[in-house]
């Protein structure tokens, strides 16, 4: 079983507000990421990092940021919603040493932007 | 480039019959290729995984995958479908790098 929590689940807020989804993994993986899934399923990596103090955009541009200080956090943010981020964001993690890619998943914090 | 096609993008089955769903990549080195399945509203839980080796490979709950090579393929089977197999469906590729996911199939069962 996966240890990997996000939080919120689900979010409801106005546009301009200031949002920070959080997501903390107890496995000790180096590799974190996050995903935007789209209402019809597509995943686009946004955000991924391999260790503290390292972040990468992804393929898709997003104007959220992300931030590694601890190993087993990694919290994206949006400065200022818009309708527009209207998604749901699913984190995730891997194994360093395995180097496999295999994804461990959250079960995703579904935003929206009013 | 990597890549991952799946052609299929809604299938519906009947409860007790077979199912098949196709995954094509495109990758330049040897892949790792995995199956993910995502239920409404959760994240994706890993079915099965291909990292080298037997070439058909079993995962969990009841469904297995063929890897072949020649044809870039990695087709998801189960012999026999439950109503609670109806979800969505990903088939990834990738080798130390960001999964690549494919667009995802999504699985109806009916009675």
């Amino acid at each position: 079983e996966a240890d990997i929590y996000q939080t919120p689940r689900y979010l409801v807020i106005g546009t301009g507000k200031k949002i920070t989804l959080e997501c903390s993994q107890t496995m000790g993986h180096d590799k974190m990421y996050w995903y935007q899934q789209d209402p019809g399923m597509e995943l686009h990596l946004i955000h991924y990092s391999y260790g503290v103090n390292s972040t990468e955009k992804g393929d898709l541009s997003s104007e959220s940021t992300v931030s590694r200080i601890r190993t087993e956090h990694f919290p994206l943010t949006l400065e200022s919603a818009r309708p527009s981020h209207t998604s749901q964001y699913l984190c995730a993690s891997s194994d360093r040493g395995l180097n496999t890619g295999e994804l461990f998943f959250g079960e995703g914090s579904r935003l929206t932007v009013l | 480039a990597q890549s991952v096609t799946q052609p299929d993008i809604h299938i519906t089955v009947s409860e007790g019959a077979s199912l098949e769903l196709r995954c094509n990549y495109s990758y330049g080195a040897t892949p790792y290729l995995f199956w993910y399945v995502q239920s409404p509203g959760q994240g994706l839980q890993l079915l099965l995984k291909y990292f080298s080796g037997d070439t058909l490979v079993q995962g969990i709950k009841g469904f297995e995958a063929e890897f072949k090579r020649s044809q870039s393929s990695f087709n998801l089977r189960k012999p026999s479908v439950h109503w609670s197999d109806a979800a969505e469906y990903f088939c990834a590729v990738g080798h130390g790098t960001p999964l690549v996911f494919g667009k995802g199939t999504r699985l109806s069962v009916i009675a």
